[in-house]
């Protein structure tokens, strides 16, 4: 079952703007993983955002969690062609610790 | 070159003849996991192991089976594949359940006609 349901499915944006994606769940969470996929390949783990956090950074990634919204965000800055990608929010809950994806938001940067 | 590997990448068969999709990883690591993904699906969980000799069903277990005898091989194995089956499908593994980043490999291509 999926628990996790990215928002929008589909994103397209010009090189340079800011990318917002969002994801939301139903269930309350252990932990937050945002995964990025190239058309076909494996996901690559982008961050991990724990339960007791709210907001973490990674180079151009930002990640929030609002937990009494039961939804994160992910915000791409500065966005490049090469973001180009899919990109899926994964959640574990209880005593499973067993990730469980989304469907996905694709994400298109037009050079 | 820590890496999940999976062969093989891309197979065509027919209806009824049993397959294997074998998955290696070289990390070490504990947890490992199958999923298929579809379009429109995202990523399903088939089967996942904790560590050696334990497997548990994921959320669609049918039409597959899965062994762990070693810690660093999960092998899918599919005894009568059917169209339905036909998939992209992934492993992953971490260094234990609940340690957070999955490791996947590139993905097979499996068409079952």
């Amino acid at each position: 079952s999926q628990q996790g349901e990215e928002d929008p499915q589909a994103l397209s944006i010009q090189e340079g703007e800011n990318a917002t994606m969002n994801c939301s769940y139903k269930t309350s969470i252990n932990n937050l993983q945002w995964y990025r996929q190239n058309s076909g390949r494996g996901l690559v783990h982008l961050i991990l955002i724990r339960s007791n956090e709210r907001e973490k950074h990674s180079g151009r990634l930002r990640v929030t969690l609002d937990t009494s919204k039961k939804s994160s965000s992910l915000l791409i800055t500065a966005s490049r062609a090469a973001d180009t990608a899919s990109y899926f929010c994964a959640t574990d809950t209880g005593g499973s610790y067993i990730p469980t994806f989304g469907r996905g938001t694709s994400l298109i940067v037009h050079p | 070159e820590a890496q999940v590997t999976q062969n093989p990448r891309y197979l065509i068969t027919v209806t009824g003849k049993k397959l294997t999709v074998t998955c290696s990883q070289n990390m070490n690591h504990e947890y490992m996991s199958w999923y298929r993904q579809d379009p429109g699906l995202g990523l399903r969980q088939i089967y996942y192991s904790m560590n050696v000799e334990v497997t548990d069903k994921g959320d669609v277990p049918e039409g597959y089976k899965v062994s762990r005898k070693e810690k660093r091989n999960f092998p899918l194995i599919l005894e009568s594949p059917s169209p339905n089956q036909t998939s992209l499908y992934f492993c992953a593994s971490s260094l234990s359940r609940g340690t957070g980043e999955l490791f996947f490999g590139e993905g097979s291509r499996l068409t079952v006609l």
